[in-house]
Order: structure tokens, then sequence, then C-alpha cells
């Protein structure tokens, strides 16, 4: 069965750091997702790709946050510099065609801890 | 608009039934049901699009009522296995963006 990878599955990092997460999502998949899980919270979206282009990132803190899907295939999230508040469960998600009513698929996630 | 779920915990026996509800104070156009385990990516369970359709998935079944903008998912003769953090999200207002719940925590005891 086609899953969602991620890695790294942990990332400790100080405060001021760079860190980045990666994600291949199912193949096939149009639309890529990535969500921020804070402990006790539902996942809240980040930042959706359609493609390689970019279709919602109204949430994505940009001071600090990147992110790109350069191939319209694997994405890159980025944070630099990190901050204390950046812990938090990091998921990538992806559907076929991103329509009403898809399923969204999750990967095992990245948890960062920011120290 | 984020989706109350409530309760926002619950404890049963093995075998009992609970019902975990979702509301929006927005039109909804889908719910999306998800399980997840401490640590562990989310789960797909079901969607449930607006019609007032309901779907079953072996012991656990869900509806929508669109009246109410709200949709309640039911576990039957719980198992050890479904305990874990319940959550719903919402499609709202015609955009496929996905709004999710706080989460319900269902803890099933021997």
């Amino acid at each position: 069965e086609a899953e969602v990878a991620q890695s790294p599955r942990y990332k400790i990092t100080e405060k001021s750091q760079a860190v980045a997460f990666w994600c291949d999502p199912i193949s096939g998949h149009a639309t890529l997702y990535w969500y921020r899980q804070i402990l006790g919270q539902g996942p809240e979206l980040l930042v959706q790709f359609q493609d390689e282009s970019v279709v919602d990132d109204s949430q994505l803190p940009k001071d600090r946050f990147s992110a790109e899907r350069l191939k319209g295939v694997d994405s890159t999230l980025k944070i630099q510099p990190a901050e204390l508040g950046d812990s938090a469960m990091y998921l990538c998600a992806s559907s076929r065609q991103g329509r009403l009513g898809e399923t969204q698929y999750f990967g095992p996630g990245t948890r960062l801890l920011v120290l | 608009q984020q989706p109350v779920q409530s309760p926002q915990a619950v404890i049963l026996r093995e075998g009992e039934d609970a019902v975990i509800n979702c509301s929006s104070s927005k039109a909804l156009y889908s719910v999306h049901w998800y399980r997840q385990k401490h640590g562990e990516a989310p789960v797909f369970l079901m969607i449930l699009l607006k019609g007032g359709e309901q779907k079953g998935h072996e012991k656990i079944s869900a509806s929508f009522n669109e009246k109410k903008q709200q949709s309640s998912l039911y576990l039957t003769a719980s198992q050890l296995s479904y305990s874990g953090t319940y959550f719903c999200g919402t499609a709202q207002g015609g955009s496929e963006k996905l709004v999710f719940g706080k989460g319900t925590k269902l803890t099933v005891n021997p």
C-alpha cells in the first residue's frame, strides 16, 4: 500500500538554527499539504501545493518558513531561524487532485523540538 | 472557523459504545474523520459529503446532518484498538481546505 514518506522522524535543534523537513507524497498525487500540529491540538494547514504551485500559504509564517515543491513531486519545508514556539509535529499529507471530498493521506510526521 | 468537537475525552470499557460530535457554525461541504494514536500520523476513517448520508466502517459509522451543520461518529462494541484521539476535519464555505477540530481523546480499557 502506497504511503506518504517523511524525514527525519525526529529533530532536535537550538533556537536560531535552520531546520528542513522532507516529504514524498503518494505516487500520482498532485496535491501536497504541510500541516503543523501542536500537542493537544488538531493539525493546522501551513501550505498547500497543486503540482509545483502554491495554492494556499495564508497560515505560513513567511518571515521564517519557506516551502517548495520544485518538480511537483517531493517537497521541503524549511524554518530559519527556528524559535521555541516552533516545537510541534509537522505532518505532510497528499491527495489525488485536492478536490472537495477527496481523502488526504498523512505521513508519519516529523517531531521538532527547539531548545 | 474551527469545528467544535464534543466530548473532549471519553473513557470506555471494552464492548461499550461511544458517540463523538463535530459541529460547525459555517455551512459544511464535507466532514473527514481521522484517528490518531500517540506519536503517530492521523489515519483516515471516512468522509461524509453534504446530503445527510451515513457511512459505516466495521463497527464505526458516521452521520452528517446538513441542517444542523453537524457530524457524529458512532463507535459500537468498542475494542482496545479504538483508543486514540479522533479528529474531524471540515471543508467549509466551498473551500476544499480542511479545518480540524481539537480532537476527542478516547480511551478503551479492558
